[in-house]
């Protein structure tokens, strides 16, 4: 099977500018996540979508980060504008639960977002 | 919100000894346990995890163990060899009754020598 597919797998921008990620889950994944993982760091989830609604998002930085999942399918994630303590490697993941409903998170290459 | 603490954040061993890696976790409503491997620039996988109705679980060269009482957890990993050196990171999960939010420890970075 497919994994899941994210893009692009780095960017380079300056802070204050904007940027987007864009990820495609697993084909079936009901379940849909955003991890920010600074370096040294484990992942911190950002947002988690639930098909096309919103289950989590406490710890989205929503004066600058937004996501959406309109479709139920694949999803975006921005911000704007961006900060130099953004530059992290972004993770998406996706998962749909098993016969005794564990959900197995399989996450995506990432995006490697470096902020000057 | 859940917290979870990892240790040693670094573990260096010689190959064919054995590694042990350790969290604990706050919220004792928190029913999954997994472990993820994470090699240098690339995504984490999943190597074993563990419910909170059982207090082990082994996979060939790796096992994890849970103490739901002193709310800790730890992955045993045998016979290392080389391609075991990686960064490993433990979770936390209630599971789907929390919506299965993921919080992790802060890695350890395992290195087996030659």
């Amino acid at each position: 099977e497919a994994g899941v597919a994210q893009s692009p797998r780095y960017k380079i921008i300056e802070k204050r500018q904007s940027v987007a990620f864009w990820c495609n889950p697993i084909s079936g994944h009901a379940t849909l996540y955003w991890y920010q993982q600074i370096l040294g760091q484990g992942p911190k989830l950002l947002i988690q979508f639930q098909n096309n609604g919103v289950v989590d998002d406490s710890q989205l930085p929503k004066d600058r980060f937004s996501a959406e999942r309109l479709k139920g399918v694949d999803s975006t994630l921005k911000i704007q504008p961006a900060k130099l303590e953004d530059s992290a490697v972004y993770l998406c993941a996706s998962s749909s639960p098993d016969r005794m409903n564990t959900q197995y998170q399989y996450f995506g290459p990432g995006t490697r977002l470096l902020v000057l | 919100g859940e917290n979870v603490e990892q240790h040693p954040s670094t573990l260096s061993v010689q190959e064919g000894d054995s590694a042990v890696i350790k969290c604990t976790y706050s919220d004792s409503a928190s029913n999954y346990f997994p472990w993820y491997k994470q090699e240098l620039g690339k995504r984490p996988q999943l190597i074993i995890d563990i419910r909170s109705n059982v207090g082990e679980k082994k996979d060939q060269r790796i096992a994890v163990t849970l103490n739901k009482t002193a709310k800790h957890f730890s992955l045993h990993i045998t016979e290392t060899q080389p391609e075991d050196s990686a960064v490993y990171f433990c979770a936390a999960s209630r599971g789907t009754g929390g919506g299965n939010k993921l919080t992790f420890g802060t890695g350890t970075q395992l290195k087996v020598e030659l």
